[in-house]
């Protein structure tokens, strides 16, 4: 079945960018949306269809997706950005998500 | 404002059953697929089910296909999750999500997920 893989964890400064890849071998063909879920919360869609930001998200998060891999980049990572980010993308008529990045910001 | 309350979840043994619903308001129903995904304690998201805007699509993830069934019924705006021969690893809490559609020649699927419930937890332990 088809897999994407993300790294457990990324850990960033606050005011950095960090940056959360999501890999699988189709990726680049296909749309990649991203969701921010924090503890105790239902997840919230940040970037679809690769690099569109729903509204209400802010301009320090974005996406890009090439390859194999697609990117959630967050600039000038804040406290409230501490969360977890899942990737997702579609594929032979199923969902399918990454297993998450905890971020942290410290 | 949009609003999706899940109910229905609670304790069940193996292979019993159980249906969930998911109440919506604040938006036009009928034009927006619906999901559900789930979340095992302190792990990731999984897919489940999706269903087109008109219910005459319905898509599965493997591990829960032939088990569950998804419906939903555009006059009462409700989205229902049939869950019949339950094993304990479908011990998670369960939301809906909507979102817009993607249609091709052949059949019509869930897009991303612009809005989530608020989910119901499932338990399924003897």
């Amino acid at each position: 079945s088809y897999a994407l893989t993300q790294p457990p964890s990324v850990s960033v400064s606050p005011g950095q960018t960090a940056s959360i890849t999501c890999s699988g071998d189709k990726l680049g063909f296909q749309y990649v949306c991203w969701y921010q879920q924090k503890p105790g919360q239902s997840p919230v869609l940040v970037i679809y269809q690769d690099t569109k930001r729903p509204s209400g998200i802010p301009e320090r998060l974005s996406g890009s997706n090439s390859g194999f891999t697609a990117t959630l980049t967050i600039s000038g990572a804040q406290a409230m950005d501490e969360a977890d980010y899942y990737c997702q993308a579609w594929d032979s008529s199923t969902w399918v998500f990454g297993g998450g990045t905890k971020l942290t910001v410290l | 404002e949009v609003q999706l309350l899940e109910s229905g979840g609670g304790l069940v043994q193996p292979g019993g059953s159980l249906t969930l619903s998911c109440a919506v308001s604040g938006f036009t129903f009928n034009n927006y697929a619906m999901n559900w995904v789930r979340q095992a304690p302190g792990k990731g998201l999984e897919w489940v089910s999706g269903v087109s805007k008109s219910g005459a699509y319905t898509h599965y993830a493997d591990s829960v296909r032939g088990r569950f069934t998804i419906s939903r019924d555009n006059s009462k705006n409700t989205l229902s999750l049939q869950m019949n021969s339950l094993r304990a690893e479908d011990t998670a809490v369960y939301f809906c999500a909507k979102g817009p559609e993607y249609c091709s020649t052949t059949s019509c699927y869930p897009s991303y997920f612009d809005y989530w419930g608020q989910g119901t937890l499932v338990t399924v332990s003897s």
